[in-house]
């Protein structure tokens, strides 16, 4: 099993450019999650997705838009790339149940935007 | 609204010495709370986790926490550091994750 996946790994767009983060997850897991990492912030939740065919804001969703493209695959857009959003992204997938089960990472993306 | 709160930035210990990492939270309810560990340029693995039940809890690489409902706290701890434990930890809250902003942990020889 890979786990989680992402890609790519690293990018660096101008400010204004569009680009789109993959992840994937091979567990059979319902819920998908996108944070992202700052120096001295933790990891702040972007969009999360708790079953296929939903999707919901977290706590820094502005400027960006998720697609959960099925049970495997959810997606993260910046439409148009500010240096606010140079970050580290991660996805992470967890099962659902009466109790909060454990995320799973994946590697994470490193995105400089200039 | 929920939130972490991890006191220390960055912590160095030597190989071999005890270590504590201290988290505290504020939320309405006893919560879910977990414990992750980032090595550089790694995603986060799970060290352990607390839902109910036993307070001390036991996880992987030998680390345990407790949590101290009077305290608000959430703990982790190691008998004896490993040169392979220097990385970032995080402590997290609840189903969608409220986290902490981290601790580094240097070891020295």
């Amino acid at each position: 099993n890979a786990g989680v996946t992402q890609t790519p790994k690293f990018q660096v767009l101008k400010t204004g450019q569009s680009m789109t983060l993959q992840c994937a997850q091979d567990m059979n897991h319902n819920s998908m999650y996108w944070y992202r990492q700052d120096p001295g912030m933790g990891l702040r939740l972007i969009y999360y997705s708790a079953s296929e065919g939903t999707t919901d804001k977290g706590e820094v969703p502005n400027g960006y838009n998720v697609s959960r493209l099925n049970k495997r695959e959810f997606s993260l857009r910046l439409e148009s790339a500010a240096p606010s959003q140079t970050s580290v992204y991660f996805c992470a997938s967890s099962e659902v149940g009466t109790a909060p089960y454990e995320q799973y990472f994946g590697p994470g993306t490193r995105l400089t935007v200039t | 609204a929920q939130s972490v709160t991890q006191p220390d930035i960055h912590i160095t210990v030597s190989e071999g010495a005890s270590l504590e990492l201290r988290c505290n939270y504020s939320y309405g309810a006893t919560p879910y709370l977990f414990w992750y560990v980032q090595s550089p340029g790694q995603g986060l693995q799970l060290l352990l986790k607390y839902f109910s039940g036993d307070t001390l809890v036991q996880g992987i690489k030998g680390f345990e926490a407790e949590f101290k409902r009077s305290q608000s706290s959430f703990n982790l701890r190691k008998p004896s550091v490993h040169w392979s434990d220097a990385a970032e930890y995080f402590c997290a809250v609840e189903f969608k994750l409220s986290f902490g902003a981290g601790t580094t942990v240097t070891v020295r020889a």
